[in-house]
This record gives structure tokens, C-alpha cells and sequence, in this order.
């Protein structure tokens, strides 16, 4: 039963390119959440999706962060024109649909972005 | 602002001693209080987490006891163990929507 996957495990970017971050949720999870770790520091929500919709997004910066839940596929979640700050550990949780009573999120092993 | 409050800040205990970290909450709409375990260079793994209809859950090693009315909630840690060695993280989360974390214990247990 694999857990949460996510990819690439470590990206380089260079300032003003774009990084984008994948993750597919646990089997049979329908809902998933993105939350960025800076260094030496705890972890900070970002952005809550279903299936084709966004549930939360207080946590995101207004400018160049966008995250999406396709139909089919992985969450994405995309930076644009990084900058240094955007270096962090990103992860990406999931949890199961909500009539299975459960609360538990689930994280997987993360990305480390780092902008040079 | 902070709305979970974590301490201490790190922590070092002998092997076969008990660890305790504390958190302190703000809304109390909160509903979902778990702790996480990681490792350098991992990701969060659940430990153990409570609802606030109960006092206390045990898992092994592990019990979390909870204050509703302090609003307040705790990790104590049984027999530490080297491999215990991690970062810890309380948080509190309402309505199955996003978890807010405390600031994280650095959990240190000596031989």
C-alpha cells in the first residue's frame, strides 16, 4: 500500500524560472494539502484541494503560487519567477474522503526546492 | 498569530527516561489534535493523535494527554529510546481542514 509520492525529491531552480511540484495522494484519498517547511522552522499551511476544486487557500502568497487537483493525475503545485526565499522543503499530505470519519493527514517525504 | 504554542523548544533526556512536550491552543474550534515525528530529511510521520472528547489515548509507548478546559494537550514519551531521537510537532486542525503546527521539540536522548 504505497503511501504519498512526490516528485522531484530535490529540484534545483534558478531565479525567475518556474519549479513545479507533484503529488499523488494514498490510495483512495480524495482530498490533499500542501504545507512549505523553511529552514530551521516549522510547517506552514499552504493550500487544501479536492478533486478539481480548491478548499483553502488562506495559506497561499498572492503572486506567483498557483496548486491544482486535476480529474486525473497528481496535484501540482507551481511557483513562478522563484526567488531565493522560495527555497524550502514542500510537502504534500492527503487525506480520505470525508464520510470514512477520518481526520488523519498523511505526508509524504517532500521536495526540497532550492533557487539559486 | 500562533495559534498553537509549543514547548520547550528542544529537549535532551536519558535513555529509559520519559519525555514531555506541551502545547497550548487558542480556538476552540479546534478538533483534531495530532503529533507528528520527523526525521532529518523526512517527511512528518502521524505518531498518535486525540479527539477532545477524550482525556487521554495510548499507543504503545506514546500517550497524549488532553485538557479541554486549559486547553491544553501533551506527548509524553515512555522509556526513550536513542531512535526517539527527532524533531516533534503538536497540531491542531478543525473541521478536517488544515493543520496548524507549533513550532516543533528537538527531542534529543543520550545512550
Amino acid at each position: 500500500n504505497a503511501g504519498v509520492m512526490q516528485n522531484p525529491r530535490h529540484l534545483v531552480r534558478r531565479r525567475g524560472q518556474e519549479a513545479r511540484l507533484r503529488c499523488s495522494p494514498m490510495k483512495g484519498h480524495s482530498h490533499v494539502y500542501w504545507y512549505r517547511q523553511l529552514p530551521e522552522e516549522g510547517l506552514k499551511f499552504m493550500v487544501y484541494l479536492q478533486k478539481e476544486n480548491i478548499i483553502d487557500e488562506s495559506g497561499m502568497p498572492k503572486e506567483r503560487f498557483s496548486a491544482e487537483f486535476p480529474k486525473e493525475g497528481p496535484s501540482i503545485l507551481r511557483i513562478q519567477q522563484v526567488v531565493r526565499g522560495d527555497s524550502a522543503a514542500y510537502f504534500c499530505a492527503s487525506s480520505p474522503a470525508r464520510d470514512r470519519g477520518s481526520y488523519e493527514q498523511y505526508f509524504g517525504p517532500g521536495t526540497r526546492l532550492t533557487v539559486t | 498569530q500562533q495559534q498553537v504554542k509549543q514547548s520547550p523548544q528542544s529537549l535532551i533526556v536519558q535513555k529509559g527516561g520519559i519525555s514531555i512536550i506541551n502545547c497550548a491552543y487558542e480556538n476552540t474550534a479546534f478538533d483534531y489534535f495530532p503529533w507528528y515525528q520527523q526525521f532529518p530529511g523526512k517527511g512528518p510521520a502521524l505518531l498518535i493523535a486525540i479527539r477532545p472528547d477524550v482525556s487521554e489515548k495510548k499507543e504503545g509507548r506514546f500517550t497524549i494527554s488532553f485538557n479541554k478546559s486549559a486547553k491544553q494537550f501533551s506527548l509524553h514519551i515512555m522509556d526513550s529510546q536513542p531512535g526517539d531521537s527527532a524533531t516533534y510537532f503538536c497540531a491542531a486542525s478543525r473541521n478536517w481542514g488544515k493543520l496548524q503546527f507549533g513550532a516543533g521539540t528537538q527531542v534529543v536522548v543520550t545512550p
